[in-house]
């Protein structure tokens, strides 16, 4: 099956640093990739859409400078929180679709993100 | 917000006992998809139902549509333990790749 990979699983880091985050599809090309951020007790919300070789499509409301996301490769996506404050503490999920299935998504297993 | 709405927000049920949820949404859709959340984890695929189906079956799961109310339901039979997790309903949005994530029902199964 697809498998969707995501490093760190977790990481901690003081405020006003950058956190990168990568997301990987390991068994298949992702043309699409989605990234979500879900608070505690709270549904997911999609940040960003990313199409491999192409900017990034954000959602009303999330900072495209502050959120930056890289889609290098078919294999690969990025998300770099920049200048990172509490408030930006989440879980932080990516997801991957394939050429021709954007309606079927596979997700990651998420990134805990706590900003000290 | 495009947003799907769920209820109940929190459902704790017997093991053994059948637990419902629903989901409401706001637009046209090319398909509704359930997902299992365990706390502090990633998503698990559950099932996908298109817009011209009405009901499916996967296992314990059984899934409704009704475009005509944008609502579904998602039924887990004989529920267990293990079952104990977030449950969201997902659209996937005519004419994009967006799926759009409901609030989430939190089920509770006591053995």
């Amino acid at each position: 099956g697809a498998v969707v990979s995501q490093h760190p699983s977790w990481v901690i880091c003081k405020s006003g640093t950058s956190v990168k985050i990568e997301c990987r599809s390991l068994d298949f090309q992702a043309t699409t990739m989605f990234w979500y951020r879900q608070f505690p007790k709270q549904s997911l919300m999609l940040m960003a859409t990313s199409n491999e070789g192409s900017k990034a499509t954000y959602e009303q409301g999330v900072e495209k400078d502050k959120f930056l996301i890289n889609h290098a490769s078919l294999t690969l996506s990025t998300l770099t929180v920049t200048s990172a404050h509490p408030e930006d503490s989440s879980f932080y999920i990516c997801s991957a679709a394939q050429l021709g299935s954007y309606n079927e998504q596979f997700f990651g297993p998420g990134t805990r993100l706590t900003v000290l | 917000s495009q947003q799907g709405e769920e209820d109940p927000q929190a459902l704790s049920i017997q093991e053994g006992e059948n637990a419902t949820m629903n989901c409401s949404y706001k637009t046209s859709i090319n398909n509704l998809q359930w997902y299992r959340q365990n706390s502090g984890r990633g998503l698990v695929h559950l099932i996908l139902i298109r817009s011209n189906e009405r009901e499916k079956h996967s296992g314990r799961l059984r899934v409704t549509l009704d475009t005509s109310k944008k609502s579904s339901s998602l039924l887990i039979t004989a529920s267990r333990a293990a079952d104990t997790a977030s449950y969201f309903c997902a659209t996937a949005l005519l004419d994009t790749d967006k799926l759009i994530f409901g609030t989430g029902t939190r089920l509770q199964v006591f053995p």
